[in-house]
């Protein structure tokens, strides 16, 4: 049973060009989230995906935009890079259980390293 | 505003000794907390989680517990092992929230010498 995969493991852009990173949840998994993790800090919550829609967002600016696929699968999209967007960028995975609760328990992928230079 | 503190970066115990690693959170809202472990080129991973009707909830070498009142979790491993090596991450999240967002410290660095 594969886990949370997430492409490509590590990527180099230049400051203006836009990026998209890929995700595959866990088998069984319909909700998809995204994290940014700078060096030395915990992830911080960019979005969720849900039924192909963003269904909460965090702090972070519009060019920051993703999207779901009808298989669960998920990309996060980024514009007009910045050099402050070098980080991991992690994804997570959960069910969503009956009665509409997402499962208070998120999978996480081993995430791309995007650098920008 | 960082709502979820770890402030400790590092901790360093011996093989064998009790691992304590601390979290503290400001937002009265949470009521589920969840503790991650790191290995370097890998993403976290699900150690143990606890709900706000609880104080402790253990699995194995680990117990988390939690306080309330003071708005803090800890997290005992016993007896700690060198493959416990790792950078470990406390979350929190609003378990009404259906939407599931946590929201993460900034991680302890614990190393288990021999």
């Amino acid at each position: 049973d594969a886990g949370v995969t997430q492409s490509p493991t590590h990527l180099i852009k230049t400051r203006g060009q836009q990026v998209t990173l890929r995700c595959s949840p866990k088998s069984g998994h319909d909700t998809v989230s995204w994290y940014q993790q700078a060096l030395g800090q915990g992830p911080q919550f960019i979005f969720q995906y849900y039924e192909e829609e963003e269904r909460q967002r965090g702090n972070f600016p519009d060019r920051f935009s993703g999207h779901q696929f009808p298989n669960y699968s998920s990309e996060l999209n980024v514009n007009a890079l910045l050099l402050g967007d070098s980080a991991l960028y992690l994804c997570a995975s959960s069910p969503r259980l009956a009665g509409g609760l997402a499962k208070n328990i998120q999978y996480f992928g081993a995430g791309t390293r995007l650098s920008v230079l | 505003d960082q709502q979820v503190k770890q402030n400790s970066p590092s901790l360093s115990v011996q093989e064998g000794r009790i691992s304590i690693l601390n979290c503290d959170y400001t937002n009265s809202m949470f009521d589920y907390f969840l503790w991650y472990k790191k290995y370097p080129a890998e993403g976290p991973t699900f150690l143990i989680s606890i709900s706000s009707i609880k104080d402790k909830n253990e699995d194995g070498r680990f117990t988390v517990f939690l306080n309330k009142s003071a708005k803090h979790l800890s997290l005992h491993i016993v007896p700690s092992q060198p493959g416990d090596s790792a950078v470990y991450f406390c979350a929190a999240s609003v378990a009404t929230d259906s939407w599931g967002k946590f929201q993460f410290g900034a991680g302890t660095q614990v190393v288990v010498t021999p």
